[in-house]
This record gives C-alpha cells, sequence and structure tokens, in this order.
C-alpha cells in the first residue's frame, strides 16, 4: 500500500525566495512519484514525475524534484519563487503505475507569494 | 482541442435532489475517473473506467453511480444529494499508463 504526507499545510515566501515544498511517501513497491500544480478554480497540472532513472527530476516553470529512496522523500523546490507560483501542490505516489486508479493523492500544500 | 470538458462549474443542490455532472474528454484515452477534492483531503477517487463499457469503483463510491456508452463521455450521478457530498470533483482521462489531464472542477453544495 502507498501512502503521502506533505509537511504543511501552507507555506509562505517571499517573491524571489527559494521554494520547498515537503513530500514524503511510503510504498511497498518501488514508486512512481508526482507533483502537481493548482492554480485557483483549475485543474490540476502535472509539473513534474519521477519513474525510473535519474532522481533528480526537472519540470515545467522552473521546478524539480529529487527523488532520495533512503529518506522517502521527493521535495519539490525552485531556486527562486514568482508571484505566479502561487497556488495548491500536490505530492502523488503510485507503486508501478498501471493507471491513475492506483496514485494516491497527498493533502496538499498551499503556496503563497509574498511581494 | 478542448481535453476534457466539465459542466456544469457550478451548482447548489437541495438535500435529497439529484444531479448529473458531465464529463466529457476528445484525446481518446481509455482511462477516465471522478475524484473529490476535499479541503486539507487531497483528491479521492470515486469511480474510474477503463474503457467504455467498464466501470469500478474507487476508495469513496457511496451515493454516485456512473455510467461509460462512449470512450468521450463519463457522466457522475447523484441520485440522492446529501451535505456530505458538497465538494469540488474533478474528472481525468488518460491513456492506461500515461499521464491524467483533468478538468476545471465542479463546485458542488448541497444545502
Amino acid at each position: 500500500a502507498q501512502s503521502v504526507t506533505q509537511l504543511g499545510s501552507h507555506v509562505s515566501v517571499s517573491e524571489g525566495a527559494l521554494v520547498l515544498l515537503r513530500c514524503n511517501y511510503s510504498s511497498s513497491v518501488p514508486p512512481y512519484l508526482f507533483w502537481y500544480v493548482q492554480y485557483p478554480n483549475q485543474g490540476l497540472q502535472l509539473l513534474l514525475k519521477y519513474t525510473t532513472g535519474a532522481t533528480l527530476v526537472k519540470g515545467i516553470n522552473g521546478f524539480e524534484a529529487e527523488f532520495k529512496k533512503s529518506e522517502t522523500s521527493f521535495h519539490l523546490t525552485k531556486p527562486s519563487a514568482h508571484m505566479s507560483d502561487a497556488a495548491e501542490y500536490f505530492c502523488a505516489v503510485s507503486g508501478r503505475l498501471r493507471s491513475y486508479d492506483k496514485v494516491i493523492f497527498g493533502p496538499g500544500t498551499s503556496l503563497s507569494v509574498i511581494p | 482541442n478542448a481535453g476534457v470538458t466539465q459542466t456544469p462549474k457550478f451548482r447548489i443542490l437541495k438535500i435529497g435532489q439529484s444531479m448529473t455532472l458531465q464529463c466529457t474528454q476528445d484525446m481518446n484515452h481509455n482511462y477516465m475517473y471522478w475524484y473529490r477534492q476535499d479541503p486539507g483531503m487531497g483528491l479521492k477517487l470515486i469511480y474510474y473506467s477503463v474503457g467504455a463499457g467498464i466501470t469500478d469503483k474507487g476508495e469513496v463510491p457511496n451515493g454516485y453511480n456512473v455510467s461509460r456508452s462512449t470512450t468521450e463521455d463519463f457522466p457522475l450521478r447523484l441520485e440522492l444529494a446529501a451535505p456530505s457530498q458538497t465538494s469540488v470533483y474533478f474528472c481525468a482521462s488518460s491513456y492506461s499508463e500515461g499521464d491524467a489531464f483533468f478538468g476545471q472542477g465542479t463546485r458542488l453544495t448541497v444545502v
């Protein structure tokens, strides 16, 4: 069985500062890991995903995440926050993905960017 | 290319009323999904379908029904609305092992 925890339901950063959103997972099999972003009144959009291979994954809008098996973590980072990054971010996990009926979503972290 | 389209965007229902949330996709995806999103809870899978004529329950199916008569459409039916069904509902679609594309959501309030 898989599960996801996201530390911090709300994170605030200043514009230009580092963004760090934390995600830890548990999985009985090697996981597939995802980060999704949800802008206000919009659906979810895939930011990036880890399947196999390189553990540092780059996504859209300057975001990246690193899969650390020893820490069971998949934290999302961006070097410099922009006002347009204000959104809800969801970490998700699945075990050897076959379809999204196996994907487990975390509770989400709301990111605010302060001018 | 519209992607995944959900209607309506907003709806207020009275307790006991019924309604259908519509979802259509134009990407010829075989898999479709319905989720509900509650504050602090992430997304929970209600029902999913792996192709026309095939549906299966997700994590939270009680109070809902679905059908999949065509590849494009996957409506979600609420038969007797309850306050616990107040939520934001998302439809999504994908190929069997591909990334899911989400609609913009339907915000439902049951009063």
